[in-house]
């Protein structure tokens, strides 16, 4: 069966750092997301990416945070300078419409 | 916000009984969607109810959606000790299929 898969599994970076966050979605799938959850917490959306483009974003994801799909497989979240409070599970999923798929997730720590 | 609220946010029963689960949401949807999480893992997408749906079954799972209430309820029959998991309702209203988790329900099964 298809399934979504991230790199790494666990992130581990100082404050003020750069991360990338990488994803390849299901191959035929048109519509790619990431989500967090912070420890705890329910999980959050925070981009939706469709045509190449940002379709939908939350409050979340703010000016430190941006999307890229630089081939045809691979989908990654950047977060310029990290901060204590990016600690979380990072998700990607992607969906042909409705029903997403999931990533196994990378888990960010932010010291 | 739309944000689906899961009760109870816990639930203990033992091997063998049925396991209900509900949601609510405050906004229209397209679709609702359980989704299953186990400690520390990833989410697994569970089933899909259209807003013109009105109940589904796969498996041992149980899925009713009344839209005039804006509620749902997820119902796990014959509940086995690998059932222990957290399960999250999530809604989505927008035609990019972006996803608001509720809070979740904490599932233990005990042999």
């Amino acid at each position: 069966e298809p399934e979504v898969t991230q790199t790494p599994s666990h992130q581990v970076t100082q404050m003020g750092q750069e991360v990338i966050l990488r994803c390849v979605p299901i191959s035929n799938h048109l519509y790619f997301y990431w989500y967090r959850q912070i420890l705890g917490q329910k999980v959050e959306f925070l981009v939706s990416f469709y045509n190449n483009e940002i379709s939908e974003k939350s409050e979340i994801f703010d000016d430190q945070f941006s999307v890229e799909r630089p081939d045809g497989s691979n989908f990654t979240l950047k977060i310029r300078s990290t901060k204590l409070e990016d600690s979380a599970m990072y998700f990607c999923a992607s969906s042909l419409l409705a029903g997403s798929v999931f990533g196994p997730g990378t888990r960010l720590t932010v010291l | 916000s739309q944000q689906g609220e899961e009760d109870p946010q816990a639930l203990s029963i033992q091997e063998g009984e049925n396991a209900t689960m509900n949601c609510s949401y405050k906004t229209s949807i397209n679709n609702l969607q359980w989704y299953r999480q186990n400690s520390g893992r990833g989410l697994v997408h569970l089933i899909l109810i259209r807003s013109n749906e009105r109940e589904k079954h796969s498996g041992r799972l149980r899925v009713t959606l009344d839209t005039s209430k804006k509620s749902s309820s997820l119902l796990i029959t014959a509940s086995r000790a690998a059932d222990t998991a957290s399960y999250f309702c999530a809604t989505d209203a927008t035609s990019g299929y972006a996803l608001n988790f509720g809070k979740g329900t904490s599932l233990l099964v005990t042999p």
